[in-house]
């Protein structure tokens, strides 16, 4: 099993700060998820990136998959209380969902 | 449409007392999954299944036995429960299997505490 390193672990933020999280690996993957869990909640799909270099945007959020493949960020711009959550990203090993250990952010208002 | 459901969404057991969590999900996938999420280690695959009469084990099956006996249900029982299963439990679902696209729809998840 290849590891998947998320950072920072933790992230607390004022309400209108951008922020951004990482999502590494010391292995080359073909493609990377990137889940949202809202406390006592199931994980929930953002986005899938495929491409390495690639850019994906869902409103405030932007997602970045590295050009060597081996990691990809999400960014978000203007953090409001509502995207308070566990950010996780997700690589898929042979039919299976292999997830980090997750950035946790908090936007206080 | 429920999605996918779980049941208890609370529980408590002694050690070595057994239970069984129920999954049900109405999407018609093929592909469920048992996870566990503890603080600090994201989830990890406990058992899964490619279809209806068909398990298999993930990177946690320890302790765990699992069963499909119907497409939209699937069961993880703990024969005699130990303290290291406490634990929040997901069950999940998918259409797909082994491709980039291959969304996992969540349960709200089962607390279980083993005293």
């Amino acid at each position: 099993t290849q590891l998947l390193e998320q950072s920072p672990q933790f992230l607390s933020i004022q309400e209108g700060e951008n922020l951004t999280v990482y999502c590494n690996s010391s292995s080359v993957f073909s493609s990377l998820q990137w889940y949202r869990q809202e406390p006592g909640e199931g994980p929930v799909l953002l986005v899938t990136v495929v491409t390495g270099g690639e850019v994906k945007k869902l409103k405030r959020l932007t997602f970045q998959f590295g050009d060597a493949r081996k990691d990809s960020s999400l960014h978000i711009t203007a953090a409001q209380p509502g995207d308070t959550g566990l950010y996780l990203c997700v690589r898929n090993q042979g039919g299976k969902l292999i997830f980090g250990q997750g950035t946790e952010l908090s936007v206080k208002p | 449409n429920a999605g996918v459901t779980q049941t208890p969404k609370f529980r408590v057991l002694k050690t070595g007392q057994s239970m069984t969590l129920l999954c049900a999900q109405d999407m018609n996938h093929e592909y469920m999954y048992w996870y566990r999420q503890d603080p600090g280690m994201g989830l990890r695959l406990i058992h899964y299944s490619v279809g209806e009469g068909t398990t298999a084990k993930g990177e946690v099956p320890d302790g765990y036995n699992v069963s499909r006996l119907k497409k939209q249900n699937f069961l993880l029982g703990l024969e005699s429960a130990a303290p290291s299963q406490t634990s929040v439990y997901f069950c999940a679902s998918s259409y797909r299997y082994g491709l980039p696209y291959n969304e996992q729809f969540f349960g709200p998840g089962t607390r279980l505490t083993v005293l």
